[in-house]
C-alpha cells in the first residue's frame, strides 16, 4: 500500500526558515516522481515542485522558482520541501504527492506563518 | 487562475445525477490520462478516477470518468449526501514547465 506520510503542523514567523517532510513507503521512491501541492485556505491545488528521484530531474512550477526548494533522500525515502525566508502568504496546508499516472496524497501539513 | 477549467459548483437532489467537466488543452488532458479527486472538508484529496475512466479498489461504480479531446468528465449517480465534496481534476501538463496540473475544484451541493 502506497503510503506517504508527512512531518507536523508548523507555526512560524516571517523571515523564518523551514523544511518539512514527506517519508514515502510502498511503492519503489526512485522510479516515480514526488513533488508539493500547495492548498490556501478556501482554494485549489497548486503544484509547486517535483522531483524524479532516479535521475534528480526536478521541476518548478512558474510560480513558485525560486520561492522553494525541493529535495529528496534516497536513502530514507523521504522528500523535503524548504523555505529560507518565509511570508505570511506562505500560509497554507502542503500536500506530498507521488505521481504516477495520477496522484497519491499524503495526509497535509497546515503551515501557519504570522506577521 | 488555474490551469484545467471546472464550474464552481454544481447541485443536485439525491438520488439523482451530476456530472462536472474539466476543460484542459493540448498539452495536459489532450496528451495525458485525466484523474479525479474527491477533497471532504477538513481532508486531503482521495483519488476517486485514473487512467481516464477507472476506478480504485473501493470506490463505488456510481463514479465515472470519461475524456474526449481535450476535455474530461467525472459523472456521479445516485447521489448521497456523504458525496457532498470538492472535486478536482488533474493530469500531466506537457509544456515548458513540465509537473502535474489542477483543476480549480467544484463545490458538489447534494440539495
Amino acid at each position: 500500500e502506497v503510503q506517504l506520510v508527512q512531518s507536523g503542523a508548523e507555526v512560524k514567523k516571517a523571515g523564518e526558515s523551514l523544511k518539512i517532510s514527506c517519508k514515502a513507503s510502498g511503492y519503489s521512491f526512485s522510479t516515480s516522481w514526488i513533488g508539493w501541492v500547495r492548498q490556501m485556505p478556501g482554494r485549489g491545488l497548486e503544484w509547486m515542485a517535483i522531483v524524479y528521484p532516479a535521475d534528480s530531474d526536478t521541476r518548478y512550477s512558474p510560480s513558485f522558482q525560486g520561492q522553494v526548494t525541493i529535495s529528496v533522500d534516497k536513502a530514507i525515502n523521504t522528500a523535503y520541501l524548504q523555505w529560507s525566508s518565509l511570508q505570511a502568504s506562505d500560509t497554507a496546508i502542503y500536500y506530498c504527492i507521488r505521481w504516477s499516472q495520477c496522484a497519491y496524497w499524503g495526509q497535509g501539513a497546515l503551515v501557519t506563518v504570522s506577521s | 487562475q488555474s490551469v484545467l477549467t471546472q464550474p464552481p459548483s454544481v447541485s443536485a437532489a439525491p438520488g439523482q445525477k451530476v456530472t462536472i467537466s474539466c476543460s484542459g488543452s493540448s498539452s495536459n488532458i489532450g496528451k495525458n490520462y485525466v484523474s479525479w479527486y474527491q477533497q471532504l472538508p477538513g481532508t486531503a484529496p482521495k483519488l476517486l478516477i485514473y487512467e481516464n475512466n477507472k476506478r480504485p479498489s473501493g470506490i463505488p461504480d456510481r463514479f465515472s470518468g470519461s475524456k474526449s479531446g481535450t476535455s474530461a468528465t467525472l459523472g456521479i449517480t445516485g447521489l448521497q449526501t456523504g458525496d457532498e465534496a470538492d472535486y478536482f481534476c488533474g493530469t500531466w501538463d506537457s509544456s515548458l514547465s513540465a509537473g502535474p496540473v489542477f483543476g480549480g475544484g467544484t463545490k458538489l451541493t447534494v440539495l
